[in-house]
Parts: structure tokens; sequence; C-alpha cells
């Protein structure tokens, strides 16, 4: 499959928890990205984080990458009900423009 | 525009007609995207447009799939002979460079049902 892999597939939590996500990929990359999708419709781009970097934070977002293991994680502290949604990792490869997504992360945050 | 614009936002089809469905980047943006995404599925990388570059079509599922972009903005995703497994939601995205701006904007989507 051309798509990377994440998991879980689903994670359900109550609010004020962390949520751990977890995206694996096939090819050397110059940037691993995180989106957002609300409702089956478009995404929207949370977080990138280039293939010298091994962590990155934006406001509750954390991102690491482990090129070796070629895998990246994102966490979500403090978790809102507003996050509930599906989470998607997609890779740029060194040798293309093209970016692959993975199968995505559904989260339910329970008020 | 102000963002991604994609039309139709759905269309219903029969089986075996052909359909279009049209993405207007943003403007400035030289990359183009379009994706397909199943219910409850990932995307899935049909075709890649860059500047004046020859497109990536390696996502492309068969020839009944084709994708252009005139003047290096508005694009138009055509299906010939729809069958009923094309049924998705189909998303395009852009971006302003490989170099610099890597991060994809995306549409709404255009959900096709083919019935």
């Amino acid at each position: 499959s051309q798509q990377g892999e994440e998991d879980p597939q689903a994670l359900s939590i109550q609010e004020g928890e962390n949520a751990t996500m977890n995206c694996s990929y096939k090819t050397s990359i110059n940037n691993l990205q995180w989106y957002r999708q609300n409702s089956g419709r478009g995404l929207v781009h949370l977080i990138l984080i280039r293939s010298n970097e091994r962590e990155k934070h934006s406001g509750r977002l954390r991102v690491t990458l482990d090129t070796s293991k070629k895998s990246s994680s994102l966490l979500i502290t403090a978790s809102r009900a507003a996050d509930t949604a599906s989470y998607f990792c997609a890779s740029r490869a060194s040798n293309t423009g093209k970016l692959i997504f993975g199968q995505g992360t559904t989260l339910q945050v329970k008020p | 525009g102000a963002g991604v614009s994609q039309s139709p936002s759905n269309k219903v089809t029969e089986k075996g007609k052909d359909v279009e469905l049209r993405c207007d980047p943003i403007s400035g943006h030289t990359a183009l995207y379009w994706y397909r995404q199943s219910l409850g599925q990932g995307l899935e990388f049909l075709i890649y447009f860059q500047g004046n570059s020859a497109p990536d079509k390696s996502g492309l599922p068969s020839d009944r799939f084709s994708a252009e972009r005139t003047g290096g903005s508005v694009s138009t995703l055509t299906i010939q002979r729809t069958q009923q497994e094309d049924s998705a939601v189909y998303l395009c995205a852009s971006s302003l460079s490989q170099g610099g701006g890597e991060k994809l904007f995306f549409g709404s989507g255009t959900q096709l049902s083919v019935l």
C-alpha cells in the first residue's frame, strides 16, 4: 500500500486526558505533517516536522519524529471535547513531491 | 480566492456516465493535489501537479481517470465510464511550493455517488 500506518485506529478518552497517536511511514522523508479532519471533508494542517528535527511543539500539540524507526507520534495534552476528530499523518518522500497520508486515527473526547 | 474551492460539493451519477470535478486552488499556489477518500478510510493519493513540471500521475487507479490543470490554476479531474467503486469523496489541495510552504490547504471535497 502507498499509505503509511497509524495506530490506534480509534481512541476514546475523557476530557482532560492526553491522547497519543502513532504513525509509521515507508521511505526516507523530507518532512512529516499532521492533519485534522472533521466530518469527513476538508483537512486542516496542524504541524510539520522536518527530517532533521526530533520534536516540535505547537500549543497543546507535541510531535516527535524517529527517522531510524520511520515513525512519528502526535500527543494532544489536556484534551477537550472539541478535539474530537480524525487525525492523519502525511509523509513527503525525499525523492518526490507527493504527500502520502496514513489511514488515520479517530479520536473521541468525552466531556 | 480565500481558500481552495471545489465544485460540485455533491454529485450523483449513473454507472457508465462521465463526471468532471473542479478545483480552484488558492491564488499563487503552484502545487495542486487530488486525493480520494472512501468512507471511514484514509486519503488515497491520485495525482500531483507542480508548476510547469509533468504531473505525477502514479496514483490514478485506472485509465478511466485523468486530470488537467490549465494555466497553472484551475484543475479538473475527469472520471470516464463511472463505476460504483468510484463512489467516494474527492479532495483537492494546494500549496505554495515544495521548497517553502509545504503545508497543504484542502477544499471541502466533492462527494461522488455512483448509482
